[in-house]
């Protein structure tokens, strides 16, 4: 087990293109997360899955943003036609969704820029 | 509300020990975390504390907490030039993911 993974480490586009992030959670955890950050600021929640179910989505932050998880195991993270604004790390996170304490296990994360 | 404030800087001498500190604005936090984040990397967890606790200590690292105050510090002693990082606090209140701060850049100076 080596953790939680994330592909690719960067990603430069141009404005208006779509960009799709993958997160693989470590392998026994049914709680993933998408938090974004940029620069100078703590991680911003998005979205979060419970197995195969999305249970919070309304911080997403605009319709071009989505996210799914569609076998419970990987997830996916897709902007569509992306802004300057876009640009930010993109981190993942995952737990056991048994636990009270809510200890996130994170990913090094995909560094967007929107040129 | 759910709001987390840290100082955005802090330096420090190798050898020396760091206190970094944190507030909070919602009593009903279960628990509270401590991550660091090295440049270019993710969060990396460190240490939390249990909001019944008051103390807890692992190795070089003490958290204390003040829950009346709602205020969270972490303190790592004989600080290393490995330290240098960005460190965040961040609550769990229940049914909600994890508030993080905007995190404390740690310049250790040998």
């Amino acid at each position: 087990d080596t953790g939680v993974s994330q592909d690719p480490r960067h990603k430069i586009t141009k404005r208006g293109q779509n960009v799709t992030f993958r997160c693989d959670p470590i392998s026994e955890h049914n709680r993933l997360y998408w938090y974004r950050q940029t620069l100078g600021q703590g991680p911003e929640f998005l979205t979060y899955f419970q197995n195969e179910a999305q249970l919070e989505k309304s911080r997403l932050l605009s319709d071009r943003f989505s996210a799914e998880r569609p076998k419970g195991s990987f997830s996916t993270l897709e902007i569509q036609r992306t802004e300057q604004g876009d640009s930010a790390m993109y981190l993942c996170a995952s737990r056991k969704g048994t636990e009270l304490n809510e200890k996130l296990f994170f990913g090094s994360g995909t560094q967007l820029s929107v040129l | 509300g759910e709001d987390v404030e840290q100082s955005l800087f802090l330096s420090v001498r190798e050898g020396d020990s760091s206190v970094i500190n944190c507030t909070y604005t919602d009593s009903s936090s279960t628990y509270l975390y401590w991550y660091k984040q090295e440049p270019g990397a993710g969060l990396q967890l460190l240490t939390y504390i249990f909001s019944n606790m008051d103390m807890k200590q692992d190795q070089r690292l003490t958290v204390l907490l003040n829950k009346k105050d709602k205020h969270l510090s972490l303190r790592i002693a004989d600080t290393q030039t490995g330290d240098s990082a960005i460190y965040f606090c961040a609550e769990s209140i229940p049914k909600t993911p994890l508030v993080f701060g905007k995190g404390t850049r740690l310049s250790v100076i040998a």
